[in-house]
């Protein structure tokens, strides 16, 4: 069965540095998004993207952040400048079409520890 | 502006118990609802989801829900409870006009044989 497959599963880094979060979608899949989750709080939007542009955005994801997908598989999150409270499990989605009739199928996440 | 609340941050159930966990949404219009489960290590995944129609619905393993548009909740319920079912579960809204979904805070479920 298809799934979506993040990398690393968990990632330390120094306050300060910039780290990319890797996701490769589920193939035939045309919408993505970025979900996080601070420890003991609820997951959180982040972003959807679609036909190589941002098509909405929380106001958590400021200009530290940036999503690109660079080769038509993978789907990246990068956080330019990280900050202790970026620390959180960082979720990938992917789905086929938009209406919510549509499954949103996730990765497994990513654990981001900024130390 | 969407809400969701899971009042239970942690349930306990002896295996073979029936179970509810309980969802309240705030939102204007009707609301696309629902359930996934997040295993250790593992990604979400969808166990049910109600957008219009019949109020109960049925998900994946063993697995059902009931809209109750009066009490804007979706709460989730299953007959026995397995061991296998122990796990976080988390409470979603989605609407027609956004792609986000919008999250509860999660139910863990621990399960006692």
């Amino acid at each position: 069965e298809p799934e979506v497959t993040q990398t690393p599963s968990h990632q330390v880094t120094q306050m300060g540095q910039e780290v990319i979060l890797r996701c490769v979608p589920i193939s035939n899949h045309l919408y993505f998004y970025w979900y996080r989750q601070i420890l003991g709080q609820k997951v959180e939007f982040l972003v959807s993207f679609y036909n190589n542009e941002i098509s909405e955005k929380s106001e958590i994801f400021d200009d530290q952040f940036s999503v690109e997908r660079p080769d038509g598989s993978n789907f990246t999150l990068k956080i330019r400048s990280t900050k202790l409270e970026d620390s959180a499990m960082y979720f990938c989605a992917s789905r086929f079409g938009r209406g919510a009739n549509n499954e949103q199928f996730f990765g497994p996440g990513t654990r981001l520890t900024v130390l | 502006a969407q809400s969701v609340t899971q009042p239970d941050i942690h349930i306990t159930v002896s295996e073979g118990a029936s179970l509810e966990l309980r969802c309240n949404y705030s939102y204007g219009a009707t609301p696309y609802l629902f359930w996934y489960v997040q295993s250790p290590g593992q990604g979400l995944q969808l166990l049910l989801k109600y957008f219009s129609g019949d109020t109960l619905v049925q998900g994946i393993k063993g697995f059902e829900a009931e809209f109750k548009r009066s009490q804007s909740s979706f709460n989730l319920r299953k007959p026995s409870v397995h061991w296998s079912d122990a796990a976080e579960y988390f409470c979603a809204v989605g609407a027609q006009d956004t792609d986000k979904l919008i999250f509860g805070t999660g139910t863990r479920l621990q399960v006692f044989p």
